[in-house]
């Protein structure tokens, strides 16, 4: 059963804490991707990376980083987190060929609350 | 970028078929057509995707008229399970020299389905 799956479903953290959001895929897919979901928002881009080491901004990328030291593990970064980044962060992957690329796979998602 | 847009909320009665129509008047050559379903509190999940004409599967059927400017996803028979949201997705291929491939989700369309 293919799987993403995210380090922790649940995490509260303190204002200016760094804070690492992992996932990992079993599918060897080349292409993963953090989004963040808000209420009436809906799901937005953070970070993109199409390869290890690649990565590439999406639409939100300020105040977050990202690494991907190996092709089944893409990290989320908060170097200094905010209360404004209290948010549910999903990841996810997909193959890179074009046809199998709209398929996404999400983990259950991150909730982190930044006091 | 590749915009769509879709009603923001649709009520459904139990046991009727539901249509959902997406607009997409900027789809480029290469995009495919996708559609997620999101649960509260889990990541989103694939339903169908399609290029053009018809698709079906177990789960829905996709229909996409010549012009491909729009896209309605077409639900049987629904049941209180299917009480979601609905995102419509095109392919933004941004990066095409990496041969990376993102998708934008939208705010999605919120369906209720009422016993």
């Amino acid at each position: 059963d293919v799987k993403v799956t995210q380090s922790s479903r649940y995490l509260v953290k303190r204002t200016g804490e760094k804070v690492f959001l992992e996932c990992v895929q079993d599918m060897d897919h080349e292409n993963m991707f953090w989004y963040r979901q808000d209420p009436g928002l809906g799901l937005r881009l953070i970070y993109f990376s199409y390869d290890v080491k690649m990565k590439e901004k999406g639409d939100i990328p300020e105040g977050y980083s990202v690494s991907r030291e190996k092709k089944e593990r893409f990290s989320l970064i908060l170097e200094s987190a905010s209360t404004n980044q209290t948010s549910m962060y999903l990841c996810a992957s997909s193959h890179r060929k074009l046809k199998m690329a709209g398929e996404l796979f999400f983990g259950e998602g991150s909730r982190l609350t930044v006091l | 970028l590749a915009k769509t847009t879709q009603p923001i909320s649709m009520d459904s009665y139990e046991g009727q078929e539901v249509n959902i129509t997406c607009s997409h008047n900027n789809i480029a050559t290469n995009d495919y057509i996708t559609w997620y379903q999101q649960f509260p509190s889990q990541g989103p999940r694939f339903i169908i995707q399609g290029y053009k004409t018809k698709v079906t599967n177990e789960v829905a059927s996709l229909f996409i008229p010549a012009d491909r400017k729009s896209s309605t996803l077409s639900l049987p028979r629904v049941s209180l399970s299917d009480t979601a949201v609905y995102y419509c997705l095109v392919g933004d291929k941004r990066y095409s020299g990496a041969g990376s491939y993102q998708l934008t989700f939208g705010k999605g369309t919120k369906l209720s389905v009422i016993p």
